[in-house]
């Protein structure tokens, strides 16, 4: 079966635009998470969803960041104002279930770019 | 400190070698453990949970020290294959809801 998809595979934006970046998760996984990694850097977590849900926000690196995830199924993770210091690989990733050792499978990545 | 801290390397060895990497945590309600392999410009890939009597999975030996709060994971046999970032992580519990903490990842250089 297919495993998670995330597009645009690649963005150049110019500062202060905002971007879309879509993340589709395995089918039937109810449980979806944003990270991001900047160069030379690990994994930041930045939100997860259980279904349509985002218990915790605080993982948002700012108010200009925002996700969102509909039918519990495909999410979107929005940056609006770009800076440059957001330029970083944003990777989506699902698993089957919350639970405490439910495996993560990651998707390719979107790399972002602000100039 | 860093919740999940990793030696960065890189660790250079040749093949067949066997190589161990050390993993630090500091929230001590932290629930589970896993070890993920990063290939360059590759997104992370799941090699293997850690479990507290420990785990083996073919060459690879993943142990958890929740006393001293690290996890290991040993790799015997290594292969050129073998050579990427070994990434530990952390699911911990925090104000109420969990967060997986990734290590910045210890870089490991089979050489031929």
């Amino acid at each position: 079966g297919a495993g998670v998809s995330q597009s645009p595979s690649n963005k150049v934006t110019e500062k202060g635009k905002d971007v879309e970046l879509r993340c589709d998760p395995i089918s039937g996984h109810t449980a979806l998470y944003w990270y991001r990694q900047s160069l030379g850097q690990g994994l930041e977590f930045l939100i997860y969803f259980q279904g349509n849900s985002a218990p915790d926000k605080s993982g948002l690196p700012s108010d200009r960041f925002s996700a969102e995830r509909t039918g519990g199924s495909v999410s979107t993770l929005t940056i609006q104002r770009t800076q440059q210091e957001d330029s970083a690989v944003y990777l989506c990733a699902s698993s089957l279930r919350w639970e405490v050792r439910e495996t993560q499978y990651f998707g390719p990545g979107t790399r972002l770019l602000v100039l | 400190r860093k919740e999940v801290e990793q030696d960065p390397g890189p660790f250079n060895v040749p093949e067949g070698a066997t190589v161990a990497f050390n993993c630090t945590y500091s929230n001590s309600a932290s629930q589970s453990f896993f070890w993920y392999r990063q290939d360059c410009r590759k997104e992370p890939k799941l090699l293997m949970s850690v479990y507290s009597s420990g785990n083996e999975d073919g060459r690879f030996t993943a142990q958890l020290n929740r006393a001293s709060q690290y996890i290991s994971l040993l790799i015997r046999d290594s292969k050129l294959s073998d050579s990427a970032t070994y990434l530990c992580v952390v699911k911990s519990a925090t104000s109420g809801t969990y967060k997986y903490i990734f290590g910045t990842g210890t870089r490991l250089k089979v050489l031929a």
